[in-house]
């Protein structure tokens, strides 16, 4: 099984709600990532975990919060959004073992984000 | 600092011609180089990497890619393009101290009947 799913596929909500996005894999694998990704341009790093461990922080505002329970589940809880964060939210994992960005990413389909 | 470009913004191509897409990078040490793939309304998927050896890598679903460290390049190639190649093409750069993958702006291609 190759596959990082994610749930909702498309999510619509207002600048005071709080929501939360959910990413799984079962490959095993030991790092896990959030990118934002706007029409027309390449994915932006915003978290990466590795190992359960929070790793890498992009300097992303507080109202994205990251939360990895356990090795094969990764959370994005959302709350107080602007307009502008709307986008595709991909989350990736990889093995972990290689330093660096260098392991093979696998990505999920992303989240539709749309914030009224 | 890193850097990567891809020159061409979009690319058409009629199906069953070649195609090449560019990709330059910046970085002073030797790169680890990555060719994503994002077809419409999908996350991305890796077509090949290159660490060292080889400067001619294989990747999946046909595609090849040459690593020319004189020209700072690693251009992507196919001999023969699907309907279903048509795409948002992604060359990335990667560095060993830190986890962090460095996307160029992306290649668009479009391919005609």
């Amino acid at each position: 099984d190759t596959e990082v799913t994610q749930t909702p596929k498309h999510l619509v909500m207002g600048m005071t709600n709080k929501k939360s996005l959910k990413c799984e894999q079962h490959m095993g694998h030991r790092a896990m990532y959030w990118y934002k990704q706007k029409a027309k341009k390449p994915p932006e790093l915003m978290f990466v975990y590795s190992y359960e461990k929070l790793s890498i922080n992009e300097s992303v505002p507080s109202r994205f919060s990251p939360e990895c329970p356990n090795s094969s589940l990764l959370n994005l809880h959302l709350h107080a959004l602007q307009p502008e964060d709307s986008a595709l939210y991909l989350c990736a994992s990889s093995q972990g073992q290689l330093a660096g960005g260098l392991d093979t990413q696998y990505f999920g389909p992303g989240t539709r984000l749309t914030v009224l | 600092a890193q850097s990567v470009t891809q020159p061409d913004i979009h690319i058409t191509v009629s199906e069953g011609a070649s195609l090449e897409l560019r990709c330059n990078y910046s970085y002073g040490a030797t790169p680890y180089l990555f060719w994503y793939v994002q077809s419409p309304g999908q996350g991305l998927q890796l077509l090949l990497k290159y660490f060292s050896g080889d400067t001619l890598v294989q990747g999946i679903k046909g595609f090849e890619a040459e690593f020319k460290r004189s020209q700072s390049s690693f251009n992507l190639r196919k001999p023969s393009v699907h309907w279903s190649d048509a795409a948002e093409y992604f060359c990335a750069v990667g560095r060993t101290s830190y986890d962090k993958v460095i996307f160029g702006p992306g290649t668009s291609l479009s391919v005609i009947p």
